[in-house]
This record gives C-alpha cells, sequence and structure tokens, in this order.
C-alpha cells in the first residue's frame, strides 16, 4: 500500500490530453513538493517535474503539473506514442521523527 | 554531465552477501546525498534510503531500517548498498539516484542504470 495514491492505469489516443491523479496527505503532499517521474519500459525514472510545475530542461511543455491542497495531478498534453510509461508522483512524508521520500504505486499510461 | 554507474547484475544463493556500488561522475561528490530505490519484478519504486557523502549520515526507509547497509567511500566517489545475509524477496532491480538540493527542496534528479539482483537457489 503506498503513501501516495495513483491510479494503476490510464489511456489516451494520440492528440488527446490525459492526466494523472496523486492523493496524499497533509503530512506529504499537504506540505511539500510534488515530483513526477517517467519510466520507460526498461529503463530507469527519469525526472519529468520537479517542485510542483517545474519541467527539467529537456522535457517538452506537452508535460505540466499542478498541486491543490492534499492532491497533484500530471498532465500530457499532444499525447504521443513515445509517451507510453509508468509514471510516478513522489513527496517527502513528515510523518515520523525523520521525513521520508514516498512515491505513488505508479500509473501505466498506455498509447491507444 | 552528471553520471552515476551502477555495478553489473548479480545472481547469488539465499543467505549470501553483496555489496553493490554505484559511482558518481560530473560533480562534486561531497555536494549531493545519493539515495537508493528498489524496483521490485512487475511492481512499482521503493524509497530504500539516502545517505550523506560527507559526513556518512545515513536515513533509512522504516521498510529497509535494519535489512540492508548504505555507505560511502568519498575517496573514489561510490555510494554502496549491501546485504549480509540475501532472501528470495530481495530479488529486484535497485537503482541509485543523486539527491539534488536547491531553492529549499530536495529530490532525486539523476538516475543510475540499476544493477539487477537475482537471488535464486
Amino acid at each position: 500500500q503506498s503513501v501516495l495514491t495513483q491510479p494503476p492505469s490510464a489511456s489516451g489516443t494520440p492528440g488527446q490530453r490525459v492526466t494523472i491523479s496523486c492523493s496524499g496527505s497533509s503530512s506529504n503532499i499537504g506540505s511539500n513538493y510534488v515530483y513526477w517521474y517517467q519510466q520507460l519500459p526498461g529503463t530507469a525514472p527519469k525526472l519529468l517535474i520537479y517542485r510542483n510545475n517545474q519541467r527539467p530542461s529537456g522535457v517538452p511543455d506537452r508535460f505540466s503539473g499542478s498541486k491543490s491542497g492534499t492532491s497533484a495531478s500530471l498532465a500530457i498534453s499532444g499525447l504521443r506514442s513515445e509517451d507510453e510509461a509508468d509514471y510516478y508522483c513522489a513527496a517527502w512524508d513528515d510523518s515520523l521523527s525523520a521525513a521520508n521520500w514516498v512515491f505513488g504505486g505508479g500509473t501505466k499510461l498506455t498509447v491507444l | 554531465e552528471v553520471q552515476l554507474v551502477q555495478s553489473g547484475a548479480e545472481v547469488k544463493k539465499p543467505g549470501e552477501s553483496l555489496k553493490i556500488s554505484c559511482e558518481v561522475s560530473g560533480h562534486s561528490f561531497s555536494i549531493y546525498w545519493i539515495g537508493w530505490v528498489r524496483q521490485m519484478p512487475g511492481k512499482g519504486l521503493e524509497w530504500m534510503g539516502i545517505i550523506s557523502p560527507v559526513d556518512s549520515d545515513t536515513r533509512y526507509s522504516p521498510s529497509f531500517q535494519g535489512q540492508v547497509n548504505i555507505s560511502v567511500d568519498k575517496s573514489i566517489s561510490t555510494a554502496y548498498l549491501q546485504w549480509s545475509s540475501l532472501k528470495a524477496s530481495d530479488t529486484a532491480m535497485y537503482y541509485c539516484a543523486r539527491l539534488y538540493y536547491g531553492s529549499g527542496s530536495r529530490y532525486m534528479d539523476v538516475w543510475g542504470k540499476g544493477t539487477t539482483v537475482t537471488v535464486s537457489s
């Protein structure tokens, strides 16, 4: 059971806009930044979004992140076949005596 | 360019010990903490812990405390993940990642390619 909750799957057709949600609590998303990672099949995770809505250099502006309260979302516009991957949200969690980094369970995005 | 180069795949038997490595290049090793993440076959990412290259201050996820040991060797810019007695359930891909710190936030930005560990009798 992951601390952050994501839907296990999402899908869309090329060109569509899809969103992936990430639900947490006051001890993680509610009080800390949210990060998103993309994991293409057979590869290491790659940072997609940092500090809720910032894109690292090289990440297309088709990818955007947002946060509201204890939830966050990743939006992908102009969906492309190469976006088919697993997506993970992450945040620091302050519920224990020391901060812990927590991941969502991951969302498998299928491009139909 | 920052790179984290991980050691090669390992096949071990239950009860054996193992130490895998993560060599960092492209930035001063002492600046950023290094983290380890487990991914069991077909499953999601699990944060194991982080270590400071400066003083080896280590923070473990409660799920991994006492199960593994994280260490560094500053002289060769390398972080390690170690088991004293492997179990079949340790079979997984293990990633190291740099814990970048800036503008009041810390996050894993650059990742190694991963080390596959298979534990089977």
